[in-house]
């Protein structure tokens, strides 16, 4: 049952730590997302990667968080330092260039992150 | 910035048909009409998407008007594990295949 893995699923941190969260896409999946969603804002794409490249940041608050993909079954989402109104459940997403037939994307489960 | 315009809640009874509109006028001619639903606390879940035919698979329908500015997302018979807030969602075929996701519906199936 092919899936995607968000770990951990809850993150409870301080104020000024760094938070590391990991996403294991879909063995396959060449495009990579990730979102971030809290009641005010709804879900927010923050980044998404295509081959393991870059394609959008432009979501994301560059001065305090990064995206990477080390290889093709992990990509990362770094806070450092982390702030309270980064608290949100962060999701990942993969799935399949749109060149292909089937290019819907599957979400993992989503990292609860608290920060106090 | 979303491209589509969804009422925010609507009820339906169980075993009946739900019908979620989405406004979606200016969506290009290489733009698909996607659908997601989100159910409390997991992440969205892909239902179904189209191009300007209407589609069908085993979680619901799609129905897309001829002018391509509106569709239906059809759900035959609701249960209640259909509660969730559904997304619709325009997306480039080729090339900036971004999913923004807007407010989305909130469809309360109830017995």
């Amino acid at each position: 049952d092919a899936r995607v893995t968000q770990t951990p699923r809850h993150k409870v941190t301080e104020m000024g730590q760094e938070v590391t969260m990991r996403c294991q896409p879909i063995l396959g999946h060449n495009t990579v997302f990730w979102y971030r969603q809290t009641m005010m804002q709804g879900l927010e794409l923050l980044a998404y990667f295509r081959n393991r490249a870059p394609l959008d940041d432009s979501g994301m608050p560059k001065d305090r968080f990064s995206a990477e993909m080390p290889d093709a079954t992990l990509a990362t989402l770094k806070i450092q330092p982390s702030e309270p109104r980064d608290s949100a459940v962060y999701f990942c997403a993969s799935g399949l260039s749109p060149d292909r037939r089937d290019t819907e994307a599957f979400f993992g489960q989503g990292t609860r992150l608290t920060v106090v | 910035d979303a491209k589509t315009t969804q009422p925010p809640s609507m009820d339906c009874a169980e075993g009946r048909a739900a019908n979620l509109p989405c406004n979606h006028s200016t969506i290009s001619g290489n733009e698909y009409v996607y659908w997601y639903r989100q159910i409390h606390s997991q992440g969205p879940q892909y239902i179904i998407h189209g191009l300007k035919n209407n589609e069908t698979n085993e979680m619901a329908s799609l129905i897309i008007t001829e002018d391509r500015k509106s569709s239906t997302l059809i759900l035959p018979h609701a249960t209640l594990r259909d509660t969730a807030v559904y997304y619709c969602i325009v997306r480039a075929r080729l090339g900036g295949d971004k999913l923004i996701f807007g407010t989305g519906t909130r469809l309360q199936v109830f017995p």
